[in-house]
């Protein structure tokens, strides 16, 4: 299977403590994306890389999230320091340019649960 | 900015009966119009997407959607439902062809 795949699909963490998540694209997709849904709510974008220059981070990204894609390969997203508000799914998306438009193909998520 | 509402949060249907899952977006230009579905544990997969031309489009599984840009909707529909059609089923937009903003959800409960 060449889909989007994301490590490690749960993560249970201590309030306080670093979490570092990794998303491994669709070969030879420019495009990453990770998104953070929580419980009962749509996914809401965080940021996006094309290539391995970040292009855009939402509001919802604050200084205690970073994410990398060296290379232009797999991305990580770590945050520090977590929050019980940090519980969530995260999602990562990978799209290459089909025609007009970049469609998005979604991974599995991984679930963080803060306690 | 762009915006989606879900109207129903829960559908319930009886199976092989048909639904309708309402959605409106907000935009002030013209956007990418999508439905996606989330099984249990899974990730998203698109069911069917709007980006220009026919306003009647069709997805996998024997769901489509009408484009109506006067009442700014994209309503789904499936003339007629399975068990296995159980899922929450997510309205979206997409402008300038990069990040995606989705609606809150709509989970469609299949009864016997």
């Amino acid at each position: 299977d060449t889909g989007v795949s994301q490590d490690p699909r749960h993560k249970i963490t201590k309030r306080g403590q670093n979490v570092t998540f990794r998303c491994d694209p669709i070969s030879e997709h420019n495009r990453l994306y990770w998104y953070r849904q929580t419980l009962g709510q749509g996914p809401e974008f965080l940021t996006y890389f094309q290539n391995e220059a970040q292009l855009e981070k939402s509001r919802l990204l604050s200084d205690r999230f970073s994410a990398e894609r060296p290379k232009g390969s797999f991305s990580t997203l770590e945050i520090q320091r977590t929050e019980q508000g940090d519980s969530a799914m995260y999602l990562c998306a990978s799209s290459s340019r089909t025609g007009k438009f970049y469609e998005q193909y979604f991974g599995p998520g991984t679930r963080l649960t803060v306690t | 900015a762009q915006s989606v509402t879900q109207l129903d949060s829960q559908v319930p249907v009886f199976e092989e009966a048909p639904v309708e899952l309402r959605c409106n977006y907000s935009s002030s230009v013209s956007v990418y119009l999508f439905w996606y579905v989330q099984y249990p544990n899974q990730g998203l997969q698109l069911l069917l997407k709007y980006l220009s031309g026919s306003t009647l489009v069709k997805g996998i599984n024997g769901f489509e959607a009408e484009f109506n840009k006067s009442q700014t909707s994209f309503h789904l529909r499936k003339p007629s439902v399975h068990i296995s059609d159980t899922a929450e089923y997510f309205c979206a937009v997409s402008y300038r062809d990069d990040k995606i903003i989705f609606g809150k959800g709509t989970r469609l409960h299949i009864l016997p």
